[in-house]
């Protein structure tokens, strides 16, 4: 049963811009979301997250200025506002859920990736 | 940065055995925050492990996590065909990062 599924992958040139959306039953009014990113050279690496009332955002530094996440609670969708891409942003990029936990929790929910490649 | 080192990079057993990963972080992971997940081809990552030793809903007995401060570990007591997968250890404090992965797979 599919809970989370990204859309929006596909090639970039260096310099330009993506948007990746994320939705499906895993998403819900109440849960923190965030973005993870996989590639060959880096392995797994968080990328930003999101409080579940879309208030409060949290980059890695390696997105800061660049990329922005938010959580459109009426459109029941997580998106990730990709500006500025590098080379170095190639990768499969997940959406995940965080669990509720009361503090800092884990992803519990997961979609199967869509891929970014920035390449000219 | 808190890194992950799991090890080994690669376990190669047959089912049935006993599968035992490990994973090392460069700093105490406050408050245990320690999680496992499954990755396997075409599939979502799955949570096996949160706060180093519950089991996540769904998951089978027969996965358990253990340790405390730096040194983790999974453990899958008698491997079925679908554990063979890559898993991921996670620390999710403030800065969340990932282990490189161990790599089950079938002898």
């Amino acid at each position: 049963e599919i809970q989370l599924a990204e859309s929006g992958g596909g090639l970039a040139q260096p310099g330009g811009s993506l948007r990746l959306s994320c939705a499906g039953p895993g998403f819900t009014l109440s849960h923190a979301m965030g973005w993870v990113r996989q590639s060959p050279g880096k392995g797994l690496e968080w990328v930003s997250s999101v409080s579940a009332d879309d208030t409060r955002r949290y980059p890695a530094d390696s997105v800061k200025g660049r990329f922005t996440i938010s959580k459109d609670n009426s459109k029941n969708t997580l998106f990730l506002q990709m500006n500025n891409l590098r080379g170095e942003d190639t990768a499969i990029y997940y959406c995940a859920r965080f669990s509720h936990c009361g503090g800092d929790c884990p992803f519990d929910s997961w979609g199967q990736g869509t891929l970014v490649t920035v390449s000219s | 940065e808190n890194v992950l080192t799991q090890s080994p990079d690669t376990l190669s057993l047959s089912p049935g055995e006993r599968a035992t990963l490990s994973c090392r972080a460069s700093q105490s992971v406050s408050r245990n925050n320690l999680a496992w997940y499954q990755f396997k081809p075409g599939q979502a990552p799955r949570l096996v492990i949160y706060s180093a030793f519950n089991r996540a809903t769904g998951i089978p007995d027969r996965f358990s996590g253990s340790g405390s401060g730096t040194e983790f570990t999974l453990t899958i007591s008698r491997l079925e065909p679908e554990d063979f997968a890559v898993y991921y250890c996670q620390q999710y404090g403030n800065t969340k990062t990932f282990g490189q992965g161990t790599k089950v797979e079938i002898k």
